[in-house]
């Protein structure tokens, strides 16, 4: 089983309409939670984090976690063509493993007008 | 605020020879982390440095080592060049204390070994 998996991909989704990324991971002792938005060619871009359970919302993006379940998600309200890019989620244990981020494989995402 | 800075962007080395990036993290920032990014393999974790010490590291061979200096910025280092080291090399700036870790991410230096 792999430390974090994510739904397995491409997503597409039209142009207005929600898309819903899934992550899970597998060690209990994750406490930081990252959305990372990665376009072809560039370097991961942080667009949201959330450490604890619930939902944070910041503008179209909504995360959620689900730390019983092992499970945290992104949703991209009103979805642009702009959003088209891989998604990475990423997992950070606590203390000095903080600055030891462990990705899922991504999932593209594909956004058409 | 001036983002990560990783040099060079792009390097071609031949296999057998050794290669060192650099990266200059976010003013304010203490800890480094380098990952290897591939598309079978995906972004995977090489090491961390939080003021100056290797605080983690990852399942890479010895050939791949690093360091900081003491206005954290930090290097990279891998040896004995082999085709399959051809990669996006990611650097990661961080405050590296507490519970606001956010990492963010360097331009990257795309290393292709021939």
């Amino acid at each position: 089983q792999k430390e974090v998996e994510q739904n397995s991909g491409p997503l597409s989704v039209p142009e207005g309409a929600i898309a819903s990324l899934n992550c899970t991971y597998s060690d209990r002792g994750s406490q930081s939670f990252f959305w990372y938005r990665q376009y072809s060619g560039k370097s991961p871009e942080l667009i949201m984090f959330i450490y604890s359970n619930g939902d944070k919302e910041d503008g179209r993006f909504t995360a959620q976690l689900n730390k019983a379940s092992q499970y945290v998600s992104l949703l991209i309200r009103d979805s642009q063509p702009s959003d088209s890019a891989t998604y990475l989620c990423a997992v950070a244990k606590g203390g000095t493993s903080y600055g030891k981020l462990t990705f899922g494989q991504g999932t593209i995402l594909t956004v058409h007008p | 605020k001036a983002g990560v800075t990783q040099t060079p962007r792009y390097l071609i080395k031949t296999r057998g020879q050794q290669v060192t990036l650099s990266c200059s993290p976010i003013s304010g920032h203490r800890s480094v982390s380098w990952y290897q990014q591939t598309p079978g393999q995906g972004l995977q974790f090489l090491f961390e440095y939080f003021s100056e010490t290797q605080r983690n590291k990852g399942n890479f061979p010895g050939r791949f080592s690093g360091r900081q200096f003491s206005n954290s910025r930090s290097e990279m280092n891998v040896s004995t060049l082999e085709l399959g080291d051809s990669a996006l090399y990611l650097c990661a700036s961080s405050r590296g204390q507490g519970m606001n870790t956010e990492a963010f991410f360097g331009q990257g230096t795309r290393l292709t070994v021939v």
